[in-house]
């Protein structure tokens, strides 16, 4: 079935240290691919997205791009920031119609002073 | 423009008792969807409504769910009977439209706990 598979957390970093989360994506066809993020208490925000191969998704210094020959969308952030603690949700939608979102596990992110 | 709302924010029940939480999706929006998010993991669809139609209710247990949104008022995910294992964080989000392309909107999500 479709499905997505995160990088295992949690990931540690120091502020301005460079960010990368891996996702990829089992899919039978060509899904619309998203990050979103959720912080302590609260619901989850979009973060960034890409509808088609090749798409790059930017959104406050994050970066993905749809990578369909590798099936991944890797998040990327050069510089953290302690407001970046968070977790992360890779996610899909799309395929066969369907507009629900499949969820990878997500990955906790702190980031130290 | 008010985001998606839900309510309550915190819901406890005792097993047997009934849980109904509320979602009012952002204005303008008609396109529906409750998620469930069970602890250390990533979010679970469960359901997605348009306004008074059940579009794909393929994640809803077969059993002891429902969900409903009315031509009027916010939409129900309706859990009767509830047991220890329905305790989770249940989220709502919102979009103009259908369409796998598009972004949906969530709301701060309900947590329920079932002693």
């Amino acid at each position: 079935g479709n499905s997505v598979t995160q990088m295992e957390g949690p990931v540690t970093l120091s502020e301005e240290a460079f960010l990368t989360i891996n996702c990829t994506y089992t899919a039978t066809g060509y899904p619309s691919l998203f990050w979103y993020v959720q912080y302590p208490g609260e619901g989850l925000q979009l973060l960034l997205k890409a509808t088609k191969a090749d798409d790059k998704g930017s959104n406050k210094g994050f970066e993905a791009t749809y990578r369909k020959e590798t099936t991944s969308f890797h998040l990327e952030k050069g510089s953290v920031q302690v407001s970046d603690s968070a977790v992360y949700f890779c996610a899909l939608s799309g395929l066969g119609g369907s507009e629900k979102l499949v969820f990878g596990k997500g990955t906790k992110l702190t980031v130290n002073p | 423009n008010a985001g998606v709302m839900q309510n309550p924010r915190h819901l406890v029940r005792r097993r047997g008792q009934e849980a109904r939480l509320r979602c009012s999706p952002m204005k303008g929006h008609s396109h529906v969807y409750w998620y469930r998010q069970l602890p250390e993991e990533g979010l679970k669809f469960m359901v997605y409504l348009q306004k008074e139609n059940i579009i794909d209710e393929s994640g809803m247990p077969k059993e002891r769910f429902s969900a409903e949104f009315p031509k009027e008022g916010p939409s129900i995910l309706r859990i009767q009977q509830v047991v220890r294992g329905d305790s989770a964080a249940y989220f709502c989000a919102s979009s103009p439209n259908g369409g796998g392309q598009e972004t949906q909107y969530f709301g701060p999500g309900t947590r329920l706990l079932v002693l």
